[in-house]
């Protein structure tokens, strides 16, 4: 079945440090990609998004591409703050195929911890 | 809008006893689902509902059920509840339209089987 990969935890960065968070999927078709967001004692918050391949996904300085060739959507941004610290989830969607059910599949998580 | 609510927010229960976690919404959305979510594991989807009175089950649906009488309410029913169901739970809704992607979260029930 299909399934979402996303590089172990926690990461740990300076402020204004550059971020990637590895992520890779398997899926059958062309299903969409998401990165979410759950800060601390909260709901998880869509953050990015990208429905077909090569499209870039960027929202507050965070960017992801879809790459159809590798199959992944790393998540990057140039220079973290200290209010970025939290959970980042990678996820597919079978948002794209025939009958869809928006059903979700996340990977494991990657904390991100950003130091002053 | 207050967009996902649910209740309890936290719970303890002892094993072999039920509960039934409460979700709704005021969206208007057709989809909506519940997921739990165990540490280091990321979120697994247990059940889900793609319009009232129309149910399916997800990745990890045993020891649950679901009903969906309303577009609005979507409540999670345990039955003897086991330690293996210790986890926090998170309800999401999505409208389902065609350019409509985003699945909103409640901030979640953290329950404790002991």
């Amino acid at each position: 079945g299909d399934s979402v990969t996303q590089m172990e935890g926690p990461v740990t960065l300076s402020e204004e440090a550059f971020l990637t968070i590895n992520c890779t999927y398997t899926a059958t078709g062309y299903p969409s990609l998401f990165w979410y967001v759950q800060y601390p004692g909260e709901g998880l918050q869509l953050l990015l998004k990208a429905t077909k391949a090569d499209d870039k996904g960027s929202n507050k300085g965070f960017e992801a591409t879809y790459r159809k060739e590798t199959t992944s959507f790393h998540l990057e941004k140039g220079s973290v703050q200290v209010s970025d610290s939290a959970v980042y989830f990678c996820a597919l969607s079978d948002r794209s195929y025939g009958g869809a059910t928006n059903k979700l599949i996340f990977g494991t998580g990657t904390l991100l911890a950003v130091q002053p | 809008n207050a967009g996902v609510t649910q209740t309890p927010k936290f719970r303890i229960l002892k094993i072999g006893q039920s509960m039934t976690l409460q979700c709704t919404q005021d969206m208007n959305h057709n989809y909506m689902y519940w997921y739990r979510q165990d540490p280091g594991m990321g979120l697994k989807l247990i059940y889900y509902s793609v319009g009232a009175g129309i149910t399916d089950k997800g990745e990890v649906p045993n020891g649950y059920n679901v009903s969906r009488s309303t577009t609005e309410d979507f409540p999670l029913r345990l039955e003897l509840a086991a330690p293996s169901q210790t986890s926090v739970y998170f309800c999401a809704s999505i409208f389902g339209g065609p350019e409509d992607y985003e699945q909103y979260f409640g901030p979640g029930t953290r329950l404790t089987v002991t």
